[in-house]
């Protein structure tokens, strides 16, 4: 079944604490891309990766970091989490550019307290 | 600075009926525009698109309409089902990057 998979899908964690959600898709996409939806304020892109080892910042890269070493995974890291990144995070991926469909994760529930 | 504007929070529609919801861009450079269905507990999932070239797409019970001189898009399904009641993201596309809008919650009334 073509999919993207997270984990984890809840994590409560405290401020400071690095932490690394991962995000694995099976369908030999090269588009990969992370977003946060916060109330109010919809989706926002916060990395994305058009291929191995190519990756560049969304609108709200700050406190994130990413790696593609592999084309099928693109792990979120957050090195010293603070509490204003507590958020539903979602991984996305695309056979090519955003402008096509997007196939999106289940989502990562994350609490920083 | 919201380059991707939806306006309406939520919308409430009678089954059976059309559901209309608009969404407003900035940005001149898109040149993909879509739509995203989110049910709770679940990761939004691509209902349909149009490229900057065209007016018109339509997927069955929905249409994406582009009116490029106004900035504005809009998405109709009809007839509206009890199953389509959930956020409806717009989304548009420059380049390798994509904006979303805030969302839009249908509610299908019985």
């Amino acid at each position: 079944e073509a999919q993207v998979t997270q984990n984890p899908r809840y994590l409560i964690t405290v401020t400071g604490k690095k932490l690394t959600v991962t995000c694995s898709q099976n369908m030999n996409h090269e588009y990969m891309s992370w977003y946060r939806q916060d109330p109010g304020l919809g989706l926002r892109q916060i990395y994305y990766s058009m291929n191995v080892e190519v990756t560049d910042k969304g609108d709200v890269p700050e406190g994130y970091k990413v790696s593609r070493k592999e084309k099928r995974n693109f792990p979120l890291i957050l090195e010293s989490p603070s509490p204003n990144q507590t958020s539903l995070y979602f991984c996305a991926s695309s056979p090519g550019t955003p402008g096509l469909e997007q196939y999106f994760g289940p989502g990562t529930r994350l609490t920083v307290t | 600075d919201q380059q991707v504007k939806q306006n309406s929070p939520s919308l409430s529609v009678q089954e059976g009926r059309i559901s209309i919801l608009n969404c407003d861009y900035t940005n001149s450079m898109f040149d993909y525009f879509l739509w995203y269905k989110k049910y709770p507990a679940e990761g939004p999932t691509f209902l349909i698109s149009i490229s900057s070239i065209k007016d018109k797409n339509e997927d069955g019970r929905f249409t994406v309409f582009l009116n490029k001189s106004a900035k504005h898009l809009s998405l109709h399904i009809v007839p509206s089902q009890p199953g389509d009641s959930a956020v409806y993201f717009c989304a548009a596309s420059a380049d390798d990057k994509i904006i979303f809008g805030k969302g839009t919650r249908l509610h299908i009334l019985p």
